[in-house]
């Protein structure tokens, strides 16, 4: 099993700054299948980045994922208040499909 | 766009049974592989099962495996989680879930299972 370790837990920030998020995974992640979900409170999971880089339909261009093998990053270039969420990454190329633990962006 | 409705969801006790439905709509149902993922209270998220497209195919998470069964019926768009003998443990949010491979691109509400006597 792909465990996947996301860090900080928790991201204190004001609108306007950067946030930069880690997933770190305790083996490759093959052909970089590598996604990144947005939460926000009471809603459901909504995708964000797949293949490690690929934005989805519908993800504003503030939002960026990158790195390979055992280290990604979903960088927020300027934090919107919108964007003020829990955020998972996952991986889908082995099964078990795993999940991180999520990092938490909250407003400083 | 993908609608995906989760029901079925409710108060069980300890070894009891549930069985969760999932209609789908707005979308070519049989190009999707369908996953059931779930969400203990104040938690992460969980994957717990993938069927593919054809349903041929079934995949799931240890902790579940002889107790839980993944289906669908592509002629009623609907996918189905059969759950036996629940433990207070399994008690989460439960999300519809799928894609056009193993990546997740649309998620129901979900339905809320709670395991307790």
């Amino acid at each position: 099993e792909i465990v996947l370790t996301q860090s900080p837990g928790t991201l204190s920030l004001s609108p306007g700054e950067r946030a930069t998020l880690s997933c770190r995974a305790s083996q490759s992640v093959a052909k970089n299948y590598l996604a990144w979900y947005q939460q926000k409170l009471g809603q459901a999971p909504r995708l964000l980045i797949s293949d490690a880089s690929k934005r989805a339909t519908g993800t504003p261009d503030r939002f960026s994922g990158s790195g390979s093998g055992t280290d990604f990053t979903l960088t927020i270039s300027r934090l919107e208040p919108e964007d003020f969420a829990v955020f998972y990454c996952q991986q889908y190329a082995t099964s078990p499909l795993t999940f991180g633990g999520g990092t938490k962006v909250e407003i400083k | 766009e993908v609608q995906l409705v989760e029901s079925g969801g409710g108060l069980v006790q300890p070894g009891g049974s549930l069985r969760l439905s999932c209609a789908a709509s707005e979308f070519t149902f049989n190009d999707y592989w369908m996953n059931w993922v779930r969400q203990a209270p104040g938690k992460g998220l969980e994957w717990v099962a993938i069927i593919r497209k054809d349903g041929t195919e079934e995949l799931y998470t240890d902790s579940v495996k002889g107790r839980f069964t993944i289906s669908r019926d592509n002629a009623k768009k609907s996918l189905y989680l059969q759950m036996n003998t629940l433990r207070p443990e399994d008690t989460a949010v439960y999300y519809c879930a799928g894609g056009g491979g193993w990546l997740i691109t649309s998620w129901g509400q979900g339905t809320l299972v709670t395991v307790s006597s």
